[in-house]
Parts: C-alpha cells; sequence; structure tokens
C-alpha cells in the first residue's frame, strides 16, 4: 500500500541539539501532519501543514511542506528531555480522509 | 480544551470473545476516525464516519463493525476475537474534513488485549 518513507528511524542525541527528521513519498500528498507519542499515548498533534511551500513553526518546531508535495521536513531546535519519544508524520491525499503514517522517528536524548 | 475521549482505556478479552470501543469526539468536530496500533508499528486506518455515514474505509476486518450515532460519539464493535486484534485502538477526531482542513486530533487510546 502507499507509504510515507521516515528517516532516520531512531536518533541518540545530546541535549540542547539540533534535530532534523522528514519524511518522502513516490506520490503527491495534499495535508501533511506532524505528531509525537508517547508510549501507550496517543499521538499528538505538533504541526499541520496544508499548502505546498509551506513553513511553520511551533515553538523550537519547525516544519515545511515541500514544494513538490511529496515530502516533508521536522526541525527540533535546542532539545530538551521532554522531547524525548517517537515522532511521526503523516499524510492525506485529496477526497480522501485516512491518514497514511511513516513508520516513525525514535529520539532518544542523553542529559 | 476539550479534548477526544475513549473508553474503555485497557480492556482484556479471551479469543472468539466480542469488544465494544466507544469514541467521544472533541465537541463540534464532524467527523471521526478509528486506527489500530500494533506494538513497535505505526497506525492504520480502520474506517471514518462524516456526518454519521459511513466516509472511507481502510483494512478493517470483516469481523469488525462501527458507526456514528446521532450525538457523534463513535462505537467499534469487534467479533470472534483473535490473539492478532491485541493493538492499541485510536480514535480521532476533525472538523472540516469537506472543507479540506482536516486536522486529526487523536484520543488516548484503548489498549486491547485478546487472551
Amino acid at each position: 500500500g502507499q507509504q510515507l518513507n521516515q528517516s532516520p528511524q531512531s536518533m541518540f542525541i545530546q541535549e540542547g541539539e539540533d534535530v532534523s527528521m522528514n519524511c518522502t513519498s513516490s506520490s503527491i500528498f495534499n495535508t501533511w501532519l506532524w505528531y509525537k507519542q508517547d508510549p501507550g499515548e496517543g499521538p499528538v498533534l505538533l504541526i499541520a501543514l496544508y499548502k505546498a511551500g509551506e513553513l511553520t513553526s511551533n515553538g523550537r518546531l519547525t516544519a515545511q511542506f515541500g514544494i513538490t508535495r511529496k515530502d516533508s521536513f521536522l526541525n527540533i531546535s535546542a532539545s530538551i528531555p521532554s522531547d524525548v519519544g517517537i515522532y511521526f508524520c503523516a499524510g492525506s491525499k485529496k477526497g480522501a480522509q485516512k491518514l497514511v503514517f511513516g513508520q516513525g522517528t525514535r529520539l532518544t536524548i542523553n542529559p | 480544551a476539550a479534548g477526544v475521549i475513549q473508553s474503555p482505556r485497557h480492556l482484556i478479552k479471551e479469543k472468539r470473545e466480542t469488544a465494544t470501543l466507544k469514541c467521544y469526539p472533541i465537541p463540534r468536530h464532524d467527523t471521526v476516525y478509528w486506527y489500530q496500533q500494533g506494538p513497535g508499528q505505526d497506525p492504520q486506518f480502520l474506517i471514518s464516519f462524516y456526518e454519521k455515514m459511513q466516509s472511507d474505509k481502510g483494512s478493517i476486518p470483516d469481523r469488525f463493525s462501527a458507526q456514528q450515532f446521532s450525538d457523534y460519539h463513535s462505537e467499534l464493535n469487534m467479533s470472534s476475537l483473535e490473539l492478532g486484534d491485541s493493538a492499541l485502538y485510536f480514535c480521532a477526531s476533525s472538523l472540516g474534513w469537506a472543507r479540506g482542513t482536516d486536522t486529526q486530533y487523536f484520543g488516548p487510546g484503548t489498549r486491547l488485549t485478546v487472551l
């Protein structure tokens, strides 16, 4: 089925470092969303992107909707311990309701 | 702000039993989605409802059914449970799918364990 390729799968960083992760697809998506999930909890929305080329920030988080509509990235600046978790990208296509998720990026921070 | 409510949070069932999961969307949201997440996996879309009508369908087993009621809450009914049905089940809701701004907000999930 359709799949979003998310990378990296895991990251081990020092507190205070910047983080970058991305998602790519072979097909076009109309909406890109980034979520953070803690173990056993529901995904929490971080940033929503609706227009190609759109660059949106939410505090230390910045995400962009790729101009080709086939990719998106998420940056986290000056990481802190509470940033630990799994980050998922998700996309939806025009006229479709379902979200397709990437495989997730597991972020671990060494204090 | 009010969030999506799911109940129960945890459910343990035996094989071949039935289970009913409930979802209460964010007030005024018109679309409800159900997802299944296996251990170490990403969420997989099952089914969605817009204004109480089924609007999209994913890889939902025939043993599962769902509906959205007049108060917009939704229930996922699962029959003849199998060990492989053990997973986290999430409900999400959104407002504005018809307008193309369907940001989905997820509930805390129901952890189903089938023994």
